[in-house]
């Protein structure tokens, strides 16, 4: 089936550095993807849409400047933490829509990423 | 807010006994999924049922959708450890593919 890769699995940065995150759609082309946040035994909250050649666009109370979406190619979205702090300190998991005709509502998720700042 | 609420927040059981989840919504749906989530991982889509569908099968689960009270049921039959994971249902928003609310979720333990 279709696989949705997403880099880095875990990192951890300095308070104050940028952190990128990439999210692949390995056997389909994906002209939206999602990003989600994730905080410890909580549910998703959905942060923004990635669109291909496009702006993001960003769910109310994210802030746009923090988390700078660019999604430039069909098959890459990247996720950029801008100066992190601790706060920033979450599993980050991206998605991208099921292509198959009568799929599309179902969507394939990325591994997640733990972003844990200092 | 989460459309989706979700009893019980946690489950733990026995390996062969049956686990039951429920999920609450608030607005009008086209279809009602169900995800699941290994600890520290990603989702995994498990089942999709639609407005009009009131059951579902698929292998062990089975799900249950009621419109009327806005609620779905996720019945796992003969329940293994395997199955010890976060199970989410989630609603779509709108008519956008993949902006989906989810649930709080329910841990489900499953014990040897």
């Amino acid at each position: 089936g279709a696989v949705v890769s997403q880099h880095p699995s875990w990192v951890i940065c300095k308070s104050g550095t940028s952190v990128k995150i990439e999210c692949r759609s390995l056997d389909f082309q994906a002209t939206t993807m999602f990003w989600y946040r994730q905080f410890p035994k909580q549910s998703l909250m959905l942060m923004a849409t990635s669109n291909e050649g496009s702006k993001a666009t960003y769910e109310q109370g994210v802030e746009k400047d923090k988390f700078l979406i660019n999604h430039a190619s069909l098959t890459l979205s990247t996720l950029t933490v801008t100066s992190a702090h601790p706060e920033d300190s979450s599993f980050y998991i991206c998605s991208a829509p099921a292509q198959a005709q009568g799929t599309k509502n179902i969507q394939y998720f990325g591994a997640g990423t733990r972003l844990s700042v200092l | 807010s989460q459309q989706g609420e979700e009893d019980p927040q946690a489950l733990s059981i026995q390996e062969g006994e049956n686990a039951t989840m429920n999920c609450s919504y608030k607005t009008s749906i086209n279809n009602l999924q169900w995800y699941r989530q290994n600890s520290g991982r990603g989702l995994v889509h498990l089942i999709l049922i639609r407005s009009n569908e009131r059951e579902k099968h698929s292998g062990r689960l089975r799900v249950t959708l009621d419109t009327s009270k806005k609620s779905s049921s996720l019945l796992i039959t003969a329940s293994r450890a395997a199955d010890t994971a976060s199970y989410f249902c989630a609603t779509l928003r709108g008519t956008s593919y993949g902006k989906l609310t989810f649930g709080q979720g329910t841990i489900l333990t499953v014990h040897p």
